[in-house]
């Protein structure tokens, strides 16, 4: 089955920097990778997502990069803030949109800490 | 955009006893949702997927007499989890994907953190 690895498992970084969080998975076959912020007590929310038709794609202070060949994708958070400290696991998918095979595996995590 | 309400948001319960998790899609229709726990700091580990009309489908490593799972109706999925014991406390999440949304991301509801005394 489907393994996701992320790294690092913590991170704190200056307000204002940039913070990048890595992760790769083992199936080839995997279509699909988003990526979820989750704070303190709270339900993982989705921030961006990629397809693998595609190598890269930004929502103004986030963006994320797809490597197929390699198999990994990166979050790129830039001119970070205090908000955006919280927990963020990347996953990834295969399979077609609804079918049970479509479940989606996640990474272990990273706790992000932005300090001021 | 999509909800998932889930039902309670906490609980605590004796051992032996079992507690039974609601997840609704409130504004649209899923034909399978998701099990997920949480340890604490920990990521989320994929339980099961709970089909509509059919059986689950368990990870490897999970109890399905243990963890029971019911999908009765297309916006309804429920995790019973069955004689319950303090290794079984931790926080449960599940999560839905919009069937007629073409693409559409997982939707994850607010969690239940399970306390067994």
């Amino acid at each position: 089955g489907e393994n996701v690895e992320q790294h690092p498992s913590t991170l704190s970084v200056q307000e204002g920097d940039s913070a990048v969080i890595k992760c790769t998975y083992s199936d080839s076959a995997s279509n699909y990778f988003p990526w979820y912020k989750q704070e303190l007590g709270k339900r993982p929310q989705l921030i961006i997502d990629i397809r693998s038709n595609v190598g890269e794609k930004k929502d103004q202070r986030i963006a994320v990069t797809l490597n197929k060949t390699a198999k990994h994708f990166s979050l790129h958070i830039t001119e970070t803030q205090p908000e955006d400290s919280a927990v963020y696991f990347c996953a990834a998918k295969k399979g077609p949109g609804y079918s049970s095979a479509s479940k989606i595996i996640f990474g272990s995590g990273t706790r992000l800490s932005i300090r001021p | 955009g999509a909800v998932v309400s889930q039902h309670p948001s906490r609980v605590i319960c004796k051992s032996g006893t079992s507690v039974k998790i609601e997840c609704r899609s409130l504004d649209f229709q899923a034909t399978t949702m998701f099990w997920y726990r949480q340890f604490p700091k920990k990521s989320l580990m994929l339980m099961a997927t709970s089909n509509e009309g059919s059986k689950a489908t368990y990870e490897q490593g999970v109890e399905k007499d243990k963890f029971l799972i019911n999908h009765a109706s297309l916006t309804l999925s429920t995790l019973t989890v069955t004689s319950a014991h303090p290794e079984d406390s931790s926080f449960y999440i599940c999560s839905a994907r919009d069937q007629g949304a073409d693409n559409s991301p997982l939707h994850f509801g607010n969690g239940t953190r399970l306390t067994v005394t």
